[in-house]
This record gives C-alpha cells, sequence and structure tokens, in this order.
C-alpha cells in the first residue's frame, strides 16, 4: 500500500523568510505532483515532477524530487502572505497495467500561515 | 467548459437520505476521479473511468456508494442511505489520457456534504 508523509503538518513562518516543506512516500514512483488548496477551495496544480532530480520553479516556489530517497520538498522563498494555503504532495503508483488509472494518494498536508 | 463543475456546491442531508452529486469534467478528458476530503485531511480515491467504464472502484467505502459515467462525459456519485460518517467534502477531476503527457489531474471546487 502506498503510503505519504509530509511534515510539518502545520508551519507558521513570518514574511520574508525561508522554508522547506517534505514529501516522504513508501514505494516506488517517478510521478510527484503538489498542489495548493486555499479554505473552501478545490485544489490547485502547482508542479508536476516525472523524474528523479526533476526540479522546478515558480515564482517563491521551488520543488525536487528524488526518488531515490522517495522524497520530494517544496522550498519557499522570502514567503509572502499570499502563499498562506495547504500544500499537498500526492503520488500516483503508474505501470503498464494500470495505465491511465492515475490514482492519486496524496498526504495528510501542510497548512502553512505566513505571518506578516 | 473551462474547468471541472461540480454540482451541488452544498447539500444537507438527513441520515437514511439518498443523495446524487454531479461532476462534469473538462470537456474531452478521458479520465474521471471521485475523491473524499475528511475536515483536515488529504483526499482519498474513491473510483476512477476511463471514458464510460468504471475500471476502479476499489476506494468506493460501502455498497452503498455507486458511480456512474453512461456516456463518458458527466459523472454521478450516489449515496444511498447516507451515515454521518459521509459527511466530507467529495472532489471531481479529470484529465487528459495521452501516453506521455503525465498532465496533471484537474479538480472541480467539490460538493460539501453534511449528514443530520
Amino acid at each position: 500500500e502506498l503510503k505519504v508523509e509530509q511534515n510539518p503538518l502545520f508551519l507558521s513562518m513570518q514574511e520574508g523568510k525561508n522554508y522547506t516543506i517534505y514529501c516522504n512516500y513508501s514505494t516506488t514512483s517517478d510521478r510527484l505532483y503538489w498542489y495548493r488548496q486555499d479554505p473552501g477551495k478545490s485544489l490547485e496544480s502547482l508542479f508536476v515532477l516525472l523524474s528523479n532530480g526533476a526540479v522546478k520553479q515558480e515564482g517563491r516556489l521551488m520543488a525536487s524530487l528524488d526518488t531515490k530517497a522517495r522524497l520530494s520538498t517544496l522550498h519557499i522563498t522570502a514567503a509572502v502572505h499570499d502563499l498562506s494555503a495547504t500544500y499537498f504532495c500526492a503520488v500516483d503508483y503508474y505501470s503498464i497495467s494500470n495505465f491511465g488509472n492515475e490514482k492519486l494518494t496524496f498526504g495528510t498536508g501542510t497548512r502553512l500561515t505566513i505571518i506578516p | 467548459g473551462a474547468g471541472v463543475s461540480q454540482s451541488p456546491r452544498y447539500k444537507v442531508a438527513k441520515r437514511g437520505q439518498d443523495v446524487a452529486l454531479r461532476c462534469d469534467p473538462i470537456s474531452g478528458h478521458v479520465s474521471l476521479f471521485w475523491y473524499q476530503q475528511a475536515l483536515g485531511q488529504g483526499p482519498e480515491f474513491l473510483t476512477y473511468f476511463q471514458n464510460e467504464a468504471q475500471l476502479d472502484k476499489s476506494g468506493l467505502p460501502s455498497d452503498r456508494f455507486f458511480a456512474e459515467r453512461p456516456e463518458g462525459s458527466v459523472s454521478t456519485l450516489k449515496i444511498q442511505r447516507t451515515q454521518q460518517e459521509d459527511s466530507a467534502v467529495y472532489l471531481c477531476a479529470s484529465t487528459d489520457n495521452v501516453e506521455g503527457a503525465r498532465q496533471p489531474q484537474h479538480f472541480g471546487d467539490g460538493t460539501r456534504l453534511s449528514i443530520l
């Protein structure tokens, strides 16, 4: 059974600071996704990481994937209030036999609060 | 449409009543997924459709849950004889099932179901 763990679960940080959210998963997969969810809203796709060593950046967010360590990180640089949200990582287990059935297993989320 | 559309946004039902939740995926998307998100948790997979075929229903929590997608576009998730533990947000997602594309799943805003 694929398990996905995130830490920390809660993160309160000051504007302008840097921090990293960690996502560990239990079985081999080279497809990892990061989503953002605002309260009462749906999930917004942030990054798709498809290979070992993949690194993607968008604004103040940067995501990386280490498939050997089964670890992904979401790094926040010089945080601003607009980044306050819950961040989820999700992994799918892809094989030829289940092509298309890319059901996602989500972590429990990291609730990020940026304090002015 | 431009995105995944779900209705109703909110549904309140008395325990024992049947409910039906609708999902209108992005036009042309072959794959459709239903997830259940409990308060403070990450979404959990319920079922998967490829066109009109339900290929995976391993996440449905009981035989009271039933999903269909008869014409390969709109999908309905039905819950019979609702129980209080069914209270959650039900999310629908769709994706383009193109080999090699590895597109992220696009989520709707969800239906918040409350069972009294």
